[in-house]
């Protein structure tokens, strides 16, 4: 009963360059949400996503951020033309579709030279 | 939007010693309370929930209570060891599923 993956657990990037973070949820589990946390801070929502939907991304950027959750494969946080800025760590979470308890994977580190 | 006040930020105690840590949250529709425990490099990870029909709730040496006249929620450690030593963070929910934490609680248990 595999938890909630993410990968990679450590990305670096130049400025400029794009990021692509990973998360495949909990077996059984639909919904999907990501947050960012940088150091010594909470946990801040950006987006969450269904199979093939979008339901809340209220908390993105407007720009260079995208995220997606196909019907097959993992869902993608995607950052385009990273800066220093938004070094941070990634974490998702999932939930089933029911019950609203989240459980976390291990994150994305991200690093931005 | 809601909106979630932790306290403290750090909180230092004695092996053995109880702690405490509160939380307020300011939107009358949230009805869920999960509480995380984050060790450094680590994924959060829920170590106790509470729902808004429920006062208390406990599990061994952690329990949660909750007033929700008040709008406050508290997660009580006891008999603290120094493997508890974490950053707990706090979370209200409503009807959006999308949870609000707090900034967190810097848990330090000195053997």
């Amino acid at each position: 009963n595999a938890g909630v993956m993410q990968n990679p657990r450590h990305l670096v990037r130049r400025r400029g360059q794009e990021a692509r973070l990973r998360c495949s949820p909990m077996k059984g589990h639909s919904h999907v949400y990501w947050y960012r946390q940088l150091p010594e801070e909470g946990l801040k929502f950006m987006v969450y996503l269904q199979k093939e939907n979008i339901i809340d991304e209220s908390g993105m950027p407007k720009e260079r951020f995208s995220a997606e959750f196909p019907k097959e494969g993992p869902s993608i946080l995607r950052i385009q033309q990273v800066v220093r800025g938004d070094s941070a760590a990634y974490f998702c979470a999932s939930s089933p579709m029911e019950t609203d308890t989240q459980y976390f994977g291990p994150g994305t580190r991200l690093t931005v030279l | 939007g809601e909106n979630v006040e932790q306290h403290p930020s750090t909180l230092s105690v004695q092996e053995g010693d109880s702690a405490v840590i509160k939380c307020t949250y300011s939107d009358s529709a949230s009805n869920y309370f999960p509480w995380y425990k984050q060790e450094l490099g680590k994924r959060p990870q829920l170590i106790i929930d509470i729902r808004s029909n429920v006062g208390e709730k406990k599990d061994q040496r952690i329990a949660v209570t909750l007033n929700k006249t008040a709008k406050h929620f508290s997660l009580h450690i006891t008999e603290t060891q120094p493997e508890d030593s974490a950053v707990y963070f706090c979370a209200a929910i409503g009807g959006s599923y999308i949870p609000t934490f707090g900034r967190g609680t810097s848990l330090i248990v000195h053997p």
